[in-house]
């Protein structure tokens, strides 16, 4: 079974722009999570979508938002680009429906780099 | 107080040593705990799993849980080079899919 794809996996964008940034999850999962990594704030959660719906968000501002569609591919982006946004964004897949076992696998991630 | 506390080291050890990782966690709703493993310039890979107290051995790898304690360890045996890699606990409470993770252990297994 494939894994969780994201692309792209490298990006350079400056201050001011905006960016989307897409995951495939693993076939037969229905819930994508998102997740920020940075050096000084290591990984934190951004938003969790299943089913088309957003389940859960992370302290984020409003800048980042998301989306998921019929197939469960995710987007998610991030408007107004600031250099503190410089990270990998990585998305998580999993079967679990909101009542269980919530067991993540993670795709390689999206380097964002914001100049 | 952060949820999840982990010694981020470097932690350096010979190979074939006994590594221990360790986390404690503030939150009483965790049930679920989770080890991943993230090579350089990786995504973290899902090494462990575990529900509530008690341990989980797979291969070289022990998972063990104390909640009296909140306390989380993960054991590695005869240890690696290619266990290099940095280590972050996960503990979860079950709810719609937010991870809490801990800062990460680096690790370095040198011949």
């Amino acid at each position: 079974k494939a894994g969780v794809t994201q692309t792209p996996r490298y990006l350079i964008k400056t201050r001011g722009q905006q960016v989307t940034l897409s995951c495939s999850p693993i076939s037969g999962h229905r819930s994508v999570s998102w997740y920020q990594q940075t050096p000084g704030q290591g990984l934190q959660f951004l938003f969790e979508y299943f089913s088309e719906t957003q389940r859960n968000k992370g302290n984020f501002p409003g800048r980042f938002s998301g989306r998921q569609f019929s197939n469960s591919r995710s987007e998610m982006n991030v408007s107004t680009l600031e250099l503190g946004d410089s990270a990998l964004y990585l998305c998580a897949s999993s079967w679990n429906s909101g009542t269980g076992k919530g067991a993540q696998y993670f795709g390689p991630g999206t380097r964002l780099l914001v100049l | 107080q952060k949820e999840v506390e982990q010694d981020p080291g470097p932690l350096s050890v010979p190979e074939g040593a006994i590594v221990s990782l360790n986390c404690t966690y503030s939150n009483s709703a965790f049930q679920y705990f989770m080890w991943y493993r993230q090579y350089s310039r990786k995504g973290p890979e899902l090494l462990m799993y575990t529900y509530s107290s008690g341990n989980k051995e797979d291969g070289r790898f022990t998972a063990q849980v104390d909640k009296s304690s909140k306390y989380i360890s993960l054991f590695i045996r005869d240890s690696q080079p290619s266990d290099s890699a940095t280590y972050l606990c996960a503990p979860y409470s079950g709810g719609y899919n937010k991870l809490i993770f801990g800062a990460g252990t680096r690790l370095a297994v040198h011949p």
